[in-house]
């Protein structure tokens, strides 16, 4: 199975700071990567699919790239409402894995 | 617009079975496969498993194979996650999502409903 790790596990920055969230791949996963926004008592927010393609209604501060095995999420300038978990995930095989996840923190 | 409403929070005992629908309106139900995932309390992620709403197939986490079953009501539009034998782990809140492009079992899932609440306690 294919092992999603993100990292940091925890980032801490200010409002108006540039974020940047890894995703490593045990193995390639193309261009089949998602990144997904958790505010707490929320569902998961798509954000990012096929690795760079903002999903509807998503500000252009988020953006994804990457292939193959290294993926990243960039935010460029913080909002306070940018504070959450974001999780990668991918499509290529199963079983459909997320990563364990990045929680972005108010510094 | 796309809403998915789930059923609301239940309390079962080790050993027990649960039954979680997700209601879809604002599509053509049939188009779109439906995933399940679930979040234990403070952790991550993780899928469960897919059914399409046209034929009745699913797939499964090799995990929850044998315990779990997704169905299909199409005259109503709700699609039902069955889980059985319970135990203290699976306490969780289950997602069901939409997959964001008609016709692919394994797309982005871009409508999720707000989550059901499975606590497992004796």
């Amino acid at each position: 199975d294919i092992v999603l790790t993100q990292s940091p596990a925890t980032l801490s920055l200010s409002p108006g700071d540039r974020a940047t969230l890894s995703c490593r791949a045990s193995q390639s996963v193309s261009s089949y990567l998602a990144w997904y926004q958790q505010r707490p008592g929320q569902p998961p927010r798509l954000l990012i699919y096929d690795a760079s393609t903002r999903a509807a209604g998503i500000p252009a501060r988020f953006s994804g790239s990457g292939s193959g095995t290294d993926f990243t999420l960039t935010i460029s300038s913080l909002e306070p409402e940018d504070f959450a978990v974001y999780y990668c995930h991918q499509r290529s095989n199963w079983p459909l894995p997320f990563g364990q996840g990045t929680r972005l923190e108010i510094k | 617009q796309v809403q998915l409403v789930q059923s609301g929070a239940e309390v079962k005992k080790p050993g027990a079975s649960v039954k979680v629908s997700c209601k879809a309106s604002g599509y053509t139900f049939t188009s779109y496969y439906f995933h399940w995932v679930r979040q234990a309390p403070g952790q991550g992620l993780e899928w469960v498993g897919l059914m399409n709403p046209n034929s009745d197939y699913t797939h499964y986490a090799q995990k929850f194979e044998g315990r779990v079953s997704m169905t299909t009501n199409s005259s109503t539009n709700t699609v039902y996650m069955e889980l059985t034998t319970l135990k203290s782990e699976d306490t969780a809140v289950y997602y069901c999502a939409r997959i964001r492009e008609a016709g692919y079992s394994s797309g982005w899932f871009a409508f999720w409903g707000q989550g059901t609440l499975v606590t497992v306690s004796s």
